[in-house]
């Protein structure tokens, strides 16, 4: 069965490093997404991304995130600069055209330090 | 504002026995209706959806959810834990408008005893 996967599944950063974050969404899949999900919070949506361009983003993605589908498979979500506050589970989900269900992958654990 | 509440934060089970994990929400309109469930060191997988019809819905590991519009609620069900369902459980809602966010609640920690 096909499955979202992410690269790395662990990161750990210094305070104000780049960190980027990949994905590779289901092949036939046409929306991505990038929630977070903060130690012993809730789930968060980021951002949404479609036809190579952002369809949604919350008050989290601010100037410091950036997302980017570089070729036809990978869906990467930069860090510019990050902070001791980025430190979360980062998870990609995609979905196809029409469908209701975004189905997720292992997720990214980023520290910063 | 949109929410999702799942109210018990830890719940702890025997083996066999049943479960029931509660999940509340507040929308604007009836909106679609997930579980997923997260294993130590794993994604977020999948156990059933709702989006109408039958307020009932199977889903994958024997786990089933009601749908209850009177009550803003989805409650997953399951009527024999076994052991390996110990994870983290979120209800998480959409809006009809396919490809919006998902709001998450905070989650349900499922710990089975034996």
């Amino acid at each position: 069965e096909p499955e979202v996967t992410q690269t790395p599944s662990h990161q750990v950063t210094q305070m104000g490093q780049e960190v980027i974050l990949r994905c590779v969404p289901i092949s036939n899949h046409l929306y991505f997404y990038w929630y977070r999900q903060i130690l012993g919070q809730k789930v968060e949506f980021l951002v949404s991304f479609y036809n190579n361009e952002i369809s949604e983003k919350s008050e989290i993605f601010d100037d410091q995130f950036s997302v980017e589908r570089p070729d036809g498979s990978n869906f990467t979500l930069k860090i510019r600069s990050t902070k001791l506050e980025d430190s979360a589970m980062y998870f990609c989900a995609s979905r196809t055209q029409g469908a209701k269900t975004q189905y997720f992958g292992p997720g990214t654990r980023l520290l910063v330090l | 504002a949109q929410s999702v509440t799942q109210p018990d934060i830890h719940i702890t089970v025997s083996e066999g026995a049943s479960l029931e994990l509660r999940c509340n929400y507040s929308y604007g309109a009836t909106p679609y209706l997930f579980w997923y469930v997260q294993s130590p060191g794993q994604g977020l997988q999948l156990l059933l959806k709702y989006f109408s019809g039958d307020t009932l819905v199977q889903g994958i590991k024997g786990f089933e959810a009601e749908f209850k519009r009177s009550q803003s609620s989805f409650n997953l069900r399951k009527p024999s834990v076994h052991w390996s369902d110990a994870a983290e459980y979120f209800c998480a809602v959409g809006a009809r408008q396919a490809g919006t966010a998902l709001i998450f609640g905070k989650g349900t920690t499922l710990s089975v005893s034996s």
